[in-house]
């Protein structure tokens, strides 16, 4: 059983479109992410979100959006794709109820986004 | 300065040999410190964590950190073909939501 699971793994897209990437967890766990790793391997988080906020990271533009429809879910919506979006995007969530900072982090595979 | 400094590599040593990966960082109040592994397209899983400074071993890996320093050290002892991967350092304040990775260093261990 995938833990993560994210899809597409691939897609390849026009600039201008707008696009969902999909991502559900089966751990029960209550905070979910969504990083952007660049060319250089450079992982960035973009979003945190549990059922009592979002919490954004101030580069990332509001083209992104996460979607929400229950704790199990987190999606990531884009408008207006551009040509420096192409990244692997990877999803993924944690454990925070019990309180204690640094929950173990558990990723998904990733969806390789790419924009000509 | 970046926050975190991670050579790159790539990294290629024998089977058996210790491996040595290093992160430096330039944030004094960084308080939680990672290691992940990142096989090829797959996500990234975390091998050790440490809170404050340290040693912490766990089989054949060994994390050390020394604040003073600013400077975190992941060894590999009788290194696999198996653990040729991508290693990520990964360092925060409080929790997930601040958390800074390094670029990874890419591993190749030769049979």
């Amino acid at each position: 059983d995938t833990a993560v699971s994210q899809t597409p793994k691939y897609l390849v897209t026009q600039m201008g479109n707008d696009k969902s990437i999909k991502c559900e967890q089966n751990l029960g766990h209550d905070t979910m992410y969504w990083y952007k790793q660049d060319s250089k391997k450079f992982l960035k988080i973009m979003f945190s979100y549990n059922n009592k906020e979002l919490i954004i990271n101030e580069t990332v533009p509001n083209r992104f959006s996460p979607k929400s429809p229950d704790k199990a879910h987190l999606n990531l919506h884009i408008n207006s794709l551009e040509l420096g979006d192409s990244a692997v995007y990877f999803c993924a969530s944690s454990d925070d109820r019990g309180g204690a900072t640094n929950e173990k982090l558990f990723f998904g595979s990733g969806t390789q986004l790419s924009v000509l | 300065q970046k926050e975190v400094e991670q050579d790159p590599g790539p990294l290629s040593v024998p089977e058996g040999a210790i491996v040595s990966l290093n992160c430096t960082y330039s944030n004094s109040a960084f308080q939680y410190f990672m290691w992940y592994r990142q096989y090829s397209r797959k996500g990234p899983e975390l091998l050790m964590y440490t809170y404050s400074s340290g040693n912490k071993e766990d089989g054949r890996f060994t994390a050390q950190v020394d604040k003073s320093s600013k400077y975190i050290s992941l060894f590999i002892r009788d290194s696999q073909p198996s653990d040729s991967a991508t290693y990520l350092c990964a360092m925060s304040l409080y929790n997930n939501n601040d958390m800074r990775f390094g670029a990874g260093t890419r591993l190749t261990v030769k049979p």
